[in-house]
């Protein structure tokens, strides 16, 4: 079964502290993963994919195949960085709708 | 401004009553999809549709139907078939092929009166 788990709903941390959001996959082929990050009032946006392999405002995330993961991490929290954020997962060229699966959400919470 | 625009934002619905959800976008994007989200749950793909006039149900399409007349536009209509229609209805674009990253509007949350 394709699935993406996000095991934490809620992950506070202090400014400052290093931060890593989990995300775990289930799909029986290659897929492309992404991690999308939702501010307070704004909409829904990509923060990075794994084919990009960039850093986008300090985060970073490396796909595991063999573990089937595809952590978010990054080493210093700021406080602007508390947001809702989803992992997801395409089956890009090997699914024909290139439908997005995504997890259930982690909230990020940096405290001052 | 480029973007995706999904209105209304609010909207309530009767019992019996058909109720549609606009999305338009001004991106030239080829595909366009329909997430609902639910408290604690991720998005779940409703309706997705890859060119104009032709249209693929997703995982949770029951309940819910759609039109592509025009390539800017993909409405979705909620009926009186979808027992359980509160939610908040999430609309996205993205290039076809390949594929590559969507990008969503703010979003419609319907209520039931």
């Amino acid at each position: 079964a394709q699935r993406v788990t996000q095991p934490e709903k809620l992950l506070s941390v202090f400014k400052g502290a290093p931060v890593e959001l989990k995300c775990n996959y289930s799909y029986s082929g290659s897929p492309e993963l992404f991690w999308y990050v939702q501010y307070s009032r704004q909409r829904l946006q990509l923060l990075l994919r794994h084919i990009s392999r960039e850093s986008i405002k300090g985060f970073t995330a490396d796909l595991n195949k063999g573990e089937t993961s595809f952590h978010l991490k990054k080493p210093f929290a700021q406080e602007e960085d508390s947001a809702m954020y989803y992992c997801a997962l395409s089956g890009g060229r090997m699914d024909s709708s290139y439908k997005l699966i995504f997890g259930s959400g982690t909230r990020l919470l940096v405290r001052p | 401004d480029g973007g995706i625009t999904q209105s209304p934002k609010y909207l309530f619905r009767k019992e019996g009553q058909n109720v549609t959800l606009s999305c338009e976008q001004n991106l030239n994007h080829d595909a366009m999809y329909w997430y609902r989200q639910d408290p604690g749950q991720g998005l779940r793909l409703i309706y997705y549709s890859q060119i104009v006039n032709d249209f693929q149900k997703g995982d949770i399409a029951e309940g819910y139907s759609v039109s592509r007349e025009k390539k800017e536009s993909f409405p979705l209509t909620v009926t009186s078939a979808q027992k359980n229609p509160t939610a908040f209805y999430l609309c996205a674009s993205s290039m076809f092929p390949p594929g590559g990253p969507q990008h969503f509007g703010d979003g419609t949350r319907l209520s039931i009166l």
